[in-house]
């Protein structure tokens, strides 16, 4: 079974800095999809940004880029010129391509990392 | 606008009660999904729904039911039977594997 670990239970980073949150993954498949998911004080998840696994190129969203190292099994998420808004929860997720029972399209989430911007 | 709605926002249930927590969504998306998010636990899988009128069960299913009798909704009930019902609950769509998952606002469930 598919595994995702988040070793940051929490990070804190200064306002206009950069900060990278930690990702990895276990898997014994070739092809999946990897997410990274913003939980503001709100509670509603938010869609950060998504990988392909079979793409080597980076995902990049504005402020918001991965390191995606296939070989590592490691899916981290840096956040560019951080700003006051940027602090939440980020849950990173994993989702198989393969149809386990009908299980095809489920997302195995990381426990997350609260992530605190100090103006 | 196209999205999820979760009702009601704050939900409360005497002991022995069944409540439902409901979910509609808009998006015309085939799949549904139900989660269940505690402190540090991060977000489990109680019911899933690829289609109408088939559903499956999640990682943490003992205590919760549900139906897919409609494409734009999949309400979840849970009963007496879940004796730790305390919890933030999550719904969700998606439509394809590699399509993002979108959710709605949730609901917060707390025993009187």
């Amino acid at each position: 079974a598919q595994t995702v670990t988040q070793s940051q239970p929490e990070m804190s980073v200064q306002e206009a800095e950069t900060v990278t949150l930690s990702c990895t993954y276990d898997t014994s498949e070739s092809d999946y999809y990897l997410f990274w998911y913003k939980q503001p004080p709100s509670r509603q998840m938010i869609l950060v940004i998504r990988q392909e696994a079979y793409k080597q190129q980076n995902a990049t969203e504005n402020r918001f880029s991965v390191n995606f190292q296939k070989a590592a099994k490691s899916f981290s998420l840096k956040i560019s010129d951080s700003q006051l808004g940027d602090a939440a929860m980020y849950f990173c997720a994993y989702r198989s391509i393969m149809n386990y029972g009908g299980s095809q399209g489920n997302l195995i989430f990381g426990k997350g990392t609260k992530l605190s911007v100090k103006p | 606008d196209g999205g999820i709605t979760q009702s009601p926002k704050y939900l409360f249930r005497k002991e022995g009660q069944n409540v439902t927590l409901s979910c509609e969504q808009n998006l015309n998306h085939d799949a549904m999904y139900w989660y269940r998010q505690d402190p540090g636990q991060g977000l489990r899988l109680i019911y899933y729904s690829q289609i109408v009128n088939d559903f499956q069960k999640g990682d943490i299913a003992e205590g919760y039911s549900v139906s897919r009798e409609k494409k734009e909704s999949f309400p979840l009930t849970v009963t007496s039977a879940q004796k730790n019902p305390t919890a933030f609950y999550l719904c969700a769509s998606s439509q394809g594997a590699g399509q993002p998952q979108h959710f709605g606002d949730g609901t917060r469930l707390s025993i009187l």
